[in-house]
């Protein structure tokens, strides 16, 4: 079965560059999640989009923004990158009209900030 | 505001045992759902098993059962017949409804011993 997909799988840049990473949902799914996974933490919500509409907000830095695009896939853009910006950076993706809130995660962007 | 709590940072198992991993939470919502995810030391965020509030019985996954205790707010993982390829960090989430964003506990790491 199709699974999320993200790009790329590992990035690396330095203090005060951008970064953009995508997300490419589960075929015929409408909701897109980011989440943030510091070394040795637990996965912190950043945003999340349902129809391409931003549906709820988290712990996003203002120098990070995203969207959904009409197709469904997702990016989230980070700028004036910091050294704790470091993390596994995860794209869920659910379909709001099955009976649970299912989330199915993708591999995880891991960005590394030097 | 939901909270996930995980009180065992480690746990020991041998191959082909039974393990319990431990999960309580704190929600005023009457509407929500629990989460289990594995998460390798590859970094893969890998969905195990859900429990809706008004589910009636408790849901199962193959080796994989959630003990859901409505009243004490716990939900522990179960896993049967240990595998050596179980060992993982292992995270409990829930949403609460009218937000399908997932807060998470600080995880278990279990080790299956040979």
């Amino acid at each position: 079965a199709a699974g999320v997909i993200q790009s790329p799988r590992h990035l690396i840049k330095e203090k005060r560059e951008t970064a953009t990473l995508k997300c490419y949902p589960i075929p015929r799914h409408d909701t897109v999640y980011w989440y943030q996974q510091g070394p040795g933490q637990d996965p912190q919500f950043l945003i999340s989009f349902y129809e391409k509409m931003q549906s709820d907000k988290g712990s996003i830095p203002d120098r990070f923004s995203a969207q959904q695009f009409s197709d469904y896939h997702s990016e989230l853009n980070m700028s004036s990158l910091e050294l704790g910006d470091s993390a596994l950076y995860f794209c869920a993706s659910s379909f709001l009209g099955l009976p649970s809130y299912e989330q199915y995660f993708g591999p995880g962007t891991r960005l590394t900030v030097t | 505001a939901q909270k996930i709590t995980q009180t065992q940072p480690g746990m020991f198992v041998q191959e082909k045992e039974a393990v319990t991993l431990d999960c309580t939470y704190d929600t005023s919502d009457p509407s929500y759902g629990l989460f289990w995810y594995k998460q390798p030391s590859s970094g893969e965020m890998i969905f195990l098993i859900y429990q809706g509030s008004y589910d009636q019985q408790n849901a199962t996954e193959g080796r994989y059962s959630l003990n859901f205790q409505k009243a004490r707010k716990s939900a522990n993982l179960v896993i049967s017949a240990s595998q050596l390829g179980d060992s993982a960090m292992y995270f409990c989430a829930m949403y609460q409804g009218g937000s399908e964003k997932l807060v998470f506990g600080k995880g278990t790491k279990l080790t299956v011993n040979p």
